[in-house]
């Protein structure tokens, strides 16, 4: 089944980093983004990765606390974000435009919960 | 960086009735715009792409359409399961990809 398996849940306290990962078996050619949803909040872009892992590029409001890597042996991405804050509680998504040629999202992973609570 | 405005932002419908979402666009975006849906606990599932194309597997009751700043989507026939929140996103310009802030449609 195709699919983006994203790493369990996290709970973490301000200031703390945490790392996400999202497998993403046969998609090695394709650009991976990721996208979160805060409680009550619309969903935003963060940043996205381009197949080799050589570039990216973030969204203004993270930039400098955010980080998106590859490891195309495995198949996986992360997505790390620094200085957590309790604003950045959220449901964290990966996702992918599955022909490279549309840029929409047709295929995101199950979501990563991340808590920031004192 | 386009800005995308959705309205309203709660749609009270009853099963069976007919909803109609809109997004409208700061500048325009041709037909370079998403619409998805997202039920409480789940990923958003892609429904329409090219403002009126529908995805994979989407039933016919979902209708895009509007080009340029002014897009509406359309659920006819409401069912059960269509219960969520729905955002548009546009794909004309990026980075950033930019999505509407969302419609909740809830049961009347």
């Amino acid at each position: 089944q195709v699919q983006l398996v994203q790493s369990g849940a996290e709970v973490k306290r301000p200031g703390a980093s945490v790392r996400v990962s999202c497998e993403a078996p046969g998609f090695n050619r394709n650009y991976i983004h990721w996208i979160r949803r805060a409680p009550g909040q619309g969903l935003e872009w963060m940043g996205i990765i381009n197949p080799t892992g050589d570039t990216t590029n973030y969204a203004q409001q993270f930039q400098g606390r955010v980080t998106v890597t590859r490891d195309k042996y495995t198949n996986t991405v992360y997505m790390e974000l620094t200085s957590l804050r309790t604003e950045d509680t959220a449901m964290y998504y990966c996702a992918t435009n599955v022909s490279p040629a549309n840029w929409y999202f047709d295929l995101w992973g199950r979501g990563t919960l991340v808590t920031v609570s004192s | 960086e386009i800005v995308l405005t959705q309205s309203p932002v709660t749609l009270s419908v009853s099963p069976g009735e007919r909803a109609t979402l809109s997004c409208t666009a700061s500048q325009s975006i041709s037909d370079n715009l998403a619409w998805y849906q997202q039920r409480p606990g789940q990923p958003p599932r892609l429904l329409i792409y090219g403002a009126s194309s529908r995805a994979t597997d989407i039933p016919a009751r979902f209708s895009g359409s509007g080009s340029g700043t002014d897009f509406t989507l359309t659920i006819s026939g409401l069912q059960s399961e269509d219960f969520g929140t729905y955002y548009c996103q546009q794909y004309k310009e990026w980075p950033p990809w930019t999505f509407g802030q969302g419609t909740k449609v809830e049961i009347k």
